[in-house]
């Protein structure tokens, strides 16, 4: 079975400052890795996605992700935050042939101060 | 947004007494699924449904029961909640099982168990 670890409970970052939340993950197979973003006291919703390919994700909201398969890494970053990215973050993994069911990490906080 | 909504979106009820959550979607998805979010533990899924009357379990459904008899509905009960059972639940819905379709999540549900 697979499991996501996201190392980070809670990122602080200022504004306008370059950010990073890791996520790790385990499997026995090859998976898809996906990140959502959840806004205050909404539902979740998709950041990015790698399926194939490069491993270089480009997302909404200037996010991007790198696959990293030697390190079972999939960590997202973004070159300068606004206020507005104060969210929350899930990583999730999905493995070949399961038929799109999603594994989540326990999320990561980030905080954007002015 | 997908077109899913959750009803209710809050709840307070005590120990012991039937709860059902109700998940409606108007996309015609097939996949539908219940999670349950609590912190450091990210999303867990606990039921899901792979089209009407077909469902079965996730990682975390003991106390949980569900329900599709139409399409665009998909109901969460808990037979006598516990304490344990409060959370945020959320619903998600999917079109097809390829890795290039996303799940899409509705607005959640907050349960408070008292």
């Amino acid at each position: 079975a697979q499991s996501v670890t996201q190392l980070d409970s809670q990122v602080p970052v200022f504004e306008e400052a370059p950010v990073e939340l890791r996520c790790n993950y385990s499997s026995s197979v090859s998976v898809y890795l996906f990140w959502y973003v959840q806004y205050p006291n909404q539902g979740l919703q998709l950041l990015l996605k790698y399926l194939s390919g490069s491993t270089l994700v480009k997302g909404i909201n200037g996010f991007e992700a790198e696959f990293n398969k030697s390190q079972t890494s999939f960590h997202l970053r973004k070159p300068s935050v606004h206020i507005s990215d104060t969210a929350e973050y899930f990583c999730a993994v999905s493995e070949h042939n399961a038929g799109n069911m999603l594994t989540f990490g326990g999320g990561t906080r980030l905080m954007v101060k002015p | 947004d997908a077109g899913i909504t959750q009803s209710p979106r809050h709840k307070v009820t005590e120990t012991g007494t039937p709860v059902t959550l109700r998940c409606h979607q108007t996309e015609n998805h097939r996949y539908m699924y219940w999670y349950r979010q609590d912190p450091g533990h990210g999303l867990r899924l606990i039921h899901y449904s792979y089209g009407v009357k077909d469902t079965d379990k996730g990682e975390v459904s003991d106390g949980y029961s569900v329900s599709r008899s139409k399409t665009e509905d998909f109901l969460l009960t808990l037979e006598s909640a516990t304490s344990s059972q409060t959370s945020v639940y959320f619903c998600a819905t999917l079109g097809t099982s390829g890795p290039t379709d996303t799940q899409y999540f509705g607005p959640g549900t907050r349960l408070t168990v008292l």
